[in-house]
């Protein structure tokens, strides 16, 4: 069984539209990201939930709205959007935080914007 | 910045060798963890390290902090071709509940 799966994992849409991709995890952690990584590999922190709680919110454009129904559900959802939001999304989640331990991360969703 | 430095970005060597790689950061952090990831796929979580901890191994991994100089290092000994992939170290702050931050990366060749 996959700890962290991500839907989709390839994403191509235009520019302008609404897009959604969704992170489960059966890990049973409490606290969620969401971290985005660029054509240079570098890896940004955008959203971290705690017990379906907003803690961290990384100076986000709000077109980008994170959703946490459940403890085990972080979804993502874009509004209009950009040419620079193209870029591999990364879903993942611990247990207590990263102060206490590790991140378990998704294989990651590539969104291409055209 | 928060991010600090990794370095080299990019290093090739023949299996067999030994591969070092570099990380130094900016303001005082709580842990480093260090992650692996291949080509196409998630970050992996290979070791955390504790600012009140010098050393830590795991298999062939070595990693080392000095909290006087802000930085780490990763060490893999006797690499093998599998062991190619990106090396990340992340730097733990607490602060807004504790945020990860990630560097680019190293990004490690092991020729057959």
């Amino acid at each position: 069984d996959t700890a962290v799966s991500q839907t989709p994992k390839y994403l191509v849409t235009q520019m302008g539209n609404d897009k959604s991709i969704k992170c489960e995890q059966n890990l049973g952690h409490d606290t969620m990201y969401w971290y985005k990584q660029d054509s240079k590999k570098f890896l940004k922190i955008m959203f971290s939930y705690n017990n379906k709680e907003l803690i961290i919110n990384e100076t986000v454009p709000n077109r980008f709205s994170p959703k946490s129904p459940d403890k085990a559900h972080l979804n993502l959802h874009i509004n209009s959007l950009e040419l620079g939001d193209s870029a591999v999304y990364f879903c993942a989640s611990s247990q207590g935080g990263p102060y206490t331990g590790e991140l378990f991360f998704g294989e990651g969703s590539r969104l291409t914007v055209l | 910045s928060q991010q600090g430095e990794e370095d080299p970005q990019a290093l090739s060597i023949q299996e067999g060798e030994n591969a070092t790689m570099n990380c130094s950061y900016k303001t005082s952090i709580n842990n480093l963890q260090w992650y692996r990831q291949n080509s196409g796929r998630g970050l992996v979580h290979l070791i955390l390290i504790r600012s009140n901890e010098r050393e830590k191994h795991s298999g062939r991994l070595r990693v080392t902090l000095d909290t006087s100089k802000k930085s780490s290092s990763l060490l893999i000994t006797a690499s093998r071709a599998a062991d190619t992939a990106s090396y990340f170290c992340a730097r733990f702050f607490y602060n807004q509940g504790g945020k990860l931050i990630f560097g680019q990366g190293t990004e490690l060749s092991v020729k057959p």
